[in-house]
């Protein structure tokens, strides 16, 4: 069975340009979830999405982020315009089939580096 | 709100030595507790799990047991490979409030020397 998918791996922009990232979850896994891994710390829920609807955005910085998943499979997330603050790990995370919601599954990251 | 406290890094042992990463938890209600695995250039992976109190996970010679009564789930291994060399993370999830959002801990790296 093929993982949580993610690309690109890594990023480098500079600020101000927008940037997007990309996941392809588990298949069967109806829920998908966004967090932003900071250097030295541990991940931090940015959006989750059940099917295609996201029920919980309220870590997600709205002014420059955004999020779409289309048909409740791929996901997509956006910054634009990207902040020097931005640079982190982006990681993809799924959950549903057999194992139930109480384990996610994660994709490798997308690692932005903002100059 | 939730919150997950583990012991700070990194941690340095040698081959075959015992290994203890503290962990404490805050949360209402009847948390999930898990231990996840980030070996370098990877993504997080799923190290073990409990779903509820004196519940032991076990996996790869890895064990924790999630203690209600000191808000303690504590990953330890009796002899450490160089294979286990990675970052740790402590996390819960509290679906009694209605919620399957992580809250991970700062990690703690984890380095076996030969």
């Amino acid at each position: 069975e093929a993982g949580v998918v993610q690309s690109p791996r890594y990023k480098i922009i500079e600020k101000k340009q927008p940037v997007a990232f990309w996941c392809n979850p588990i298949s069967g896994h109806n829920t998908l979830y966004w967090y932003r891994q900071n250097l030295g710390q541990g991940p931090e829920l940015l959006i989750r999405y059940e099917n295609e609807e996201a029920v919980d955005d309220s870590q997600l910085p709205k002014d420059r982020f955004s999020a779409e998943r289309l048909k409740g499979v791929d996901s997509t997330l956006k910054i634009q315009p990207a902040e020097l603050g931005d640079s982190a790990v982006y990681l993809c995370a799924s959950s549903g089939g057999l194992a139930g919601r109480y384990e996610q599954y994660f994709g490798p990251g997308t690692r932005l580096t903002v100059t | 709100g939730n919150s997950v406290t583990q012991m700070e890094g990194p941690v340095t042992l040698s081959e075959e030595a015992f290994l203890t990463i503290n962990c404490t938890y805050t949360a209402t209600g009847y948390p999930s507790l898990f231990w996840y695995v980030q070996y370098p250039g990877e993504g997080l992976q799923l190290l073990l799990k409990a779903t509820k109190a004196d519940d032991k996970g076990s996996n790869k010679g890895f064990e924790a047991t999630y203690r209600k009564e000191t808000t303690s789930f504590h990953l330890e291994k009796g002899s450490v490979q160089v294979s286990d060399s990675a970052v740790y993370f402590c996390a819960l999830t509290n679906s009694g409030a209605g919620s399957y959002q992580l809250t991970f801990g700062k990690g703690t790296k984890l380095s076996v020397i030969p």
